[in-house]
């Protein structure tokens, strides 16, 4: 069965500082990537979407994404985290042998002011 | 256009009883797939209805089932409660195409077994 792996559980920055939350996953086919973000007390939202061409996906509120085929990974990128990027963070996968999504255990971010 | 609704928001049952839960997908969404999150698990896969027939199905007992209407929303049920039931169950509803399908979700039903 296919899995999806984020390696950071959890994870605490500072206002301002970078980040990147990783996200790899098993399977050697075509794929079509996302992330989802939770804040607190909401519901699951899109981020971003991979699904052809630019490996280099960007999102909503500043976030971005590169697949790196080679290395079946997703990992998603923000170049200045924000108190308000507090959240839980989903990658999920897609795979084209059919319609089930994947997704990782998350990843908790909480950004100190 | 509405988002993914679901309903009840907050369900509070005992051990040894039953639950329905309703998911009314995005206007136009013809599939609904059902998620269980708990803390530390993620969204563990329940099952998938496209077209009034489940498509996939997650690894959990068969006291969890689920159905579609024709007008694609759809209910899941859970017999003979646990407490290791208590999580949050999310409803995701996507147009189904294959080459670029994306899941929108639902706010949740926060269902707590007692």
């Amino acid at each position: 069965a296919q899995s999806v792996s984020q390696h950071n559980h959890h994870v605490i920055l500072s206002e301002a500082a970078s980040l990147e939350l990783g996200c790899n996953y098993s399977y050697g086919g075509t794929v079509n990537l996302f992330w989802y973000v939770q804040y607190p007390g909401q519901h699951l939202q899109l981020l971003l979407k991979y699904f052809s061409g630019d490996p280099l996906v960007k999102g909503i509120k500043g976030f971005e994404a590169e697949f790196i085929k080679s290395k079946f990974s997703f990992n998603l990128r923000k170049p200045s985290v924000q108190w308000s990027d507090t959240a839980e963070y989903f990658c999920a996968v897609k795979t084209n042998t059919g319609n089930q999504f994947y997704f990782g255990t998350g990843t908790s971010l909480t950004v100190i002011p | 256009k509405a988002g993914v609704t679901q309903t009840p928001r907050y369900l509070i049952k005992t051990r040894g009883q039953q639950v329905t839960l309703s998911c009314s997908p995005i206007s136009g969404h013809r599939s609904v797939s059902w998620y269980q999150q708990t803390p530390g698990q993620g969204l563990q896969f329940l099952f998938e209805y496209f077209s009034e027939t489940q498509r996939n199905k997650g690894n959990f007992p068969g006291r969890f089932s689920g159905r579609q209407f024709s007008n694609s929303r759809s209910e899941m049920n859970v017999s003979t409660l646990e407490l290791g039931d208590s999580a949050l169950y999310l409803c995701a509803s996507s147009l189904a195409d294959y080459t670029t399908d994306t899941q929108y979700f639902g706010p949740g039903t926060r269902l707590t077994v007692l």
